[in-house]
C-alpha cells in the first residue's frame, strides 16, 4: 500500500507568516490528492481536490500544489481562525490512506 | 444540499459488535461514494473503506479486513458499519463521509463516539 508522510508534524508560525505543509506519497499518486482541515472539536472540512483545486468557499490564502509524489499545501497569510490539524489524502487507488497530520498554531 | 447524520454515542464491551448508522438527508447517495474514517482519541484520522451505493462495491483497508462490512440501503439513503470483535483500541469517533470525483471527502457527517470498556 502507498504510505502518505506529512511534515512537519507540528508547527508555530506568527499571524500574517506564510507557511507551508508537506505531504509525501511513497509512490506516485499523479494529482490525486485532497487536503482538509480539522479545528480542535470539529469535523474535517474539505479544503483542496485534485491536489491544487479549492473547494468552494475556501479563502484564497489557501492554495495547494505538486504531482506525483510531492505535494504542498500553503496558507500564504496565517490568520488566528487557522489553527488546526491539517491531513493529507491519496484518492489514485484504495486504501484511501490519510497523512499523519499537521497541527498548525500560532506563534 | 446533502447532510449525513449519524446514529448516537455507544458503549460496548470487549468482543462485541457496534453497527453505526448514517443517513443522507436532503439528498441522496447518487453515484456517490459513502466512507468511513475513524479517529481515535488525540490521534489522526485513518480511512477504513467504503460503499459505492449504486453498484454495491465496497473496499477495505486491510487492517479492518474481516472484521468490519459496509452496506447501504439505497431506499431510504442509509449507510451502514458494522465493527466486530470490538477491543478498547477501537475507541474512537467513526465518521462517515461522501466521496465525490476526482477525489475529496466533501460531506462529513458529526460523527459518533464508540467506547469500548469492560
Amino acid at each position: 500500500d502507498i504510505q502518505m508522510t506529512q511534515s512537519p508534524s507540528s508547527l508555530s508560525a506568527s499571524v500574517g507568516d506564510r507557511v507551508t505543509i508537506t505531504c509525501r506519497a511513497s509512490q506516485g499518486i499523479d494529482n490525486y490528492l485532497a487536503w482538509y482541515q480539522q479545528k480542535p472539536g470539529k469535523v474535517p472540512k474539505l479544503l483542496i481536490y485534485a491536489a491544487s483545486t479549492l473547494q468552494s468557499g475556501v479563502p484564497s490564502r489557501f492554495s495547494g500544489s505538486g504531482s506525483g509524489t510531492y505535494f504542498t499545501l500553503t496558507i500564504s497569510s496565517l490568520q488566528p481562525e487557522d489553527v488546526a490539524t491539517y491531513y493529507c489524502q491519496k484518492f489514485n487507488s484504495v486504501p484511501l490512506a490519510f497523512g499523519g497530520g499537521t497541527k498548525v498554531e500560532i506563534k | 444540499q446533502v447532510q449525513l447524520v449519524q446514529s448516537g454515542a455507544e458503549v460496548k464491551r470487549p468482543g462485541s459488535s457496534v453497527k453505526v448508522s448514517c443517513k443522507a438527508d436532503g439528498g441522496t447517495f447518487s453515484g456517490h461514494s459513502i466512507n468511513w474514517v475513524r479517529q481515535a482519541p488525540g490521534q489522526g484520522l485513518e480511512w477504513m473503506g467504503r460503499i459505492i451505493p449504486i453498484i454495491s462495491v465496497t473496499n477495505f483497508t486491510q487492517k479492518f479486513q474481516g472484521r468490519v462490512t459496509i452496506n447501504a440501503d439505497r431506499s431510504t439513503n442509509t449507510a451502514y458499519m458494522e465493527l466486530r470483535g470490538l477491543r478498547s483500541e477501537d475507541t474512537g469517533v467513526y465518521y462517515c463521509a461522501r466521496g465525490v470525483s476526482p477525489g475529496g471527502l466533501d460531506f462529513w457527517g458529526q460523527g459518533t463516539l464508540i467506547t469500548v470498556s469492560s
